[in-house]
């Protein structure tokens, strides 16, 4: 079974030049997270998807950052303009559920904001 | 202030060595889960303690949680360089299904 995919893993890019990135779950997984991970830290959540519903996106920065995922099964983040601190790996991760059942994460994307 | 408080922050320790690291709150978890993330990957999933007190082992590594339900334990026995890692341990909030992070222990195994 295919685990979650993110491309691109690494993206270098300049300031206030817009960025996206592509998440596709594990199949039959109605939760999708995305998560914001910088060195050493646990990772921040940005936004949380059950089914195509974003049901928690408190920590979103909307003024710059915003997410779609349009058939409930793919999504896409995206960050336009990019600011010298977006600079962090973006993490997504996909579960059964919420509560108890655990996360399956991609391998992450890695921004470079020069 | 973070929820969930990981110590040690940062350990390096020699091969074959036993080592404790530990999940504290002043809330309670429902349950809790426990991560591993190796560099350029993303954390992986180790275990998920449910019951107060219960007690969790995945070869080398002891998992507890506390009867409280308010900490967690992880405890490696002889550590081999594979275990070389971040350490996170993650609890859903009751209301709302939030998953809390703790900031994570830097193990570092050395042969």
């Amino acid at each position: 079974e295919a685990g979650v995919v993110q491309s691109p893993r690494y993206k270098i890019i300049e300031k206030k030049q817009p960025v996206a990135f592509w998440c596709n779950p594990i199949s039959g997984h109605n939760t999708l997270y995305w998560y914001l991970q910088n060195l050493g830290q646990g990772p921040e959540l940005l936004i949380r998807y059950e089914n195509e519903e974003a049901v928690d996106d408190s920590q979103l920065p909307k003024d710059r950052f915003s997410a779609e995922r349009l058939k409930g099964v793919d999504s896409t983040l995206k960050i336009q303009p990019a600011e010298l601190g977006d600079s962090a790996v973006y993490l997504c991760a996909s579960s059964l559920g919420t509560g108890s059942w655990g996360l399956f994460f991609g391998e992450g994307s890695r921004l470079t904001v020069l | 202030t973070q929820l969930l408080e990981q110590s040690p922050q940062f350990l390096s320790i020699q091969e074959g060595e036993n080592l404790t690291v530990y999940c504290n709150s002043s809330s309670v978890f429902s349950s809790l889960q426990w991560y591993r993330q190796e560099p350029g990957e993303g954390p992986v999933l180790l275990v998920t303690v449910v019951t107060g007190g219960e007690v969790k082992k995945l070869k080398r590594l002891t998992f507890q949680f506390g009867d409280a339900r308010k900490d967690s334990s992880l405890h490696i026995t002889a550590a081999q360089p594979g275990d070389t890692g971040l350490y996170l341990c993650a609890g859903p909030m009751d209301s709302n299904y939030q998953l809390i992070w703790g900031a994570g222990t830097k193990l570092i195994i050395k042969p």
